[in-house]
């Protein structure tokens, strides 16, 4: 069973440009989430998707991110104007309903994002 | 405010020894979800323990073991007979009404030989 993949796993960029990461899930998980975890943090949510649809995003997520699901399949995260303080690990992770509201997520390995 | 206390920042211990994580959580919900995840060097966060509220049932899994206790608002994890490639940051995360992991800022571990 494939894992969360994430792509790419490092990205060093300059502060006004704009970065893209992707996200797989794994496959048959409807629900899939972005968090942000900078050093010696613990993971922070940012947004939840179940199949195409954005139901939650946290008050982390600025006008300069944007996230997106479109055919309920994998998902994507822009970030656009980056800045220094968006340096950190972003983290994706899905799940399978499991008929309560909170079902166990899986992680990916992260995106380590370094804005210079 | 921090809804989910780790206030060990970092443990060390020798091969073998025992040790407790300690996790102290807030929430006025009834009904409510707590995890342990893993996190090593690598850095993927690994799926440990999934607990709900109206389960405190102690579990063993292995070498891991986890103590839920809701008068005290706590769900501590203990490692026995610890192993190097225990080795890693260990987090603690509650999840209320929503969808979104509410994590404490982790617990360091490190097992030397």
């Amino acid at each position: 069973d494939t894992g969360v993949s994430q792509n790419p796993r490092h990205k060093i960029t300059k502060r006004g440009q704009n970065v893209t990461f992707r996200c797989d899930p794994i496959s048959e998980h409807n629900r899939l989430y972005w968090y942000r975890q900078t050093l010696g943090q613990g993971p922070e949510f940012l947004t939840y998707f179940q199949n195409e649809a954005q139901l939650e995003k946290s008050r982390l997520l600025s006008d300069r991110f944007s996230a997106e699901r479109p055919k309920g399949s994998f998902s994507t995260l822009e970030i656009q104007r980056t800045e220094q303080g968006d340096s950190a690990m972003y983290l994706c992770a899905s799940s399978l309903p499991s008929g309560g509201t909170t079902d166990t997520q899986y992680f990916g390995p992260g995106t380590r994002l370094t804005v210079l | 405010a921090q809804k989910v206390t780790q206030a060990q920042t970092e443990i060390s211990v020798v091969e073998k020894e025992d040790v407790t994580l300690d996790c102290v959580y807030e929430t006025r919900d009834t009904t409510y979800y707590l995890f342990w995840y893993k996190q090593p060097p690598s850095g993927e966060l690994v799926f440990l323990i999934r607990r709900n509220s109206f389960d405190e049932q102690n579990e063993i899994s292995g070498r891991y073991s986890w103590n839920f206790q809701k008068s005290t608002s706590s769900f501590n994890f203990t490692i026995t007979a610890s192993q190097v490639v225990d080795s890693a940051v260990y987090f603690c995360a509650l999840s209320e009404s929503g969808y979104a992991l509410n994590f404490g800022k982790g617990t360091s571990l490190l097992v030397t030989p």
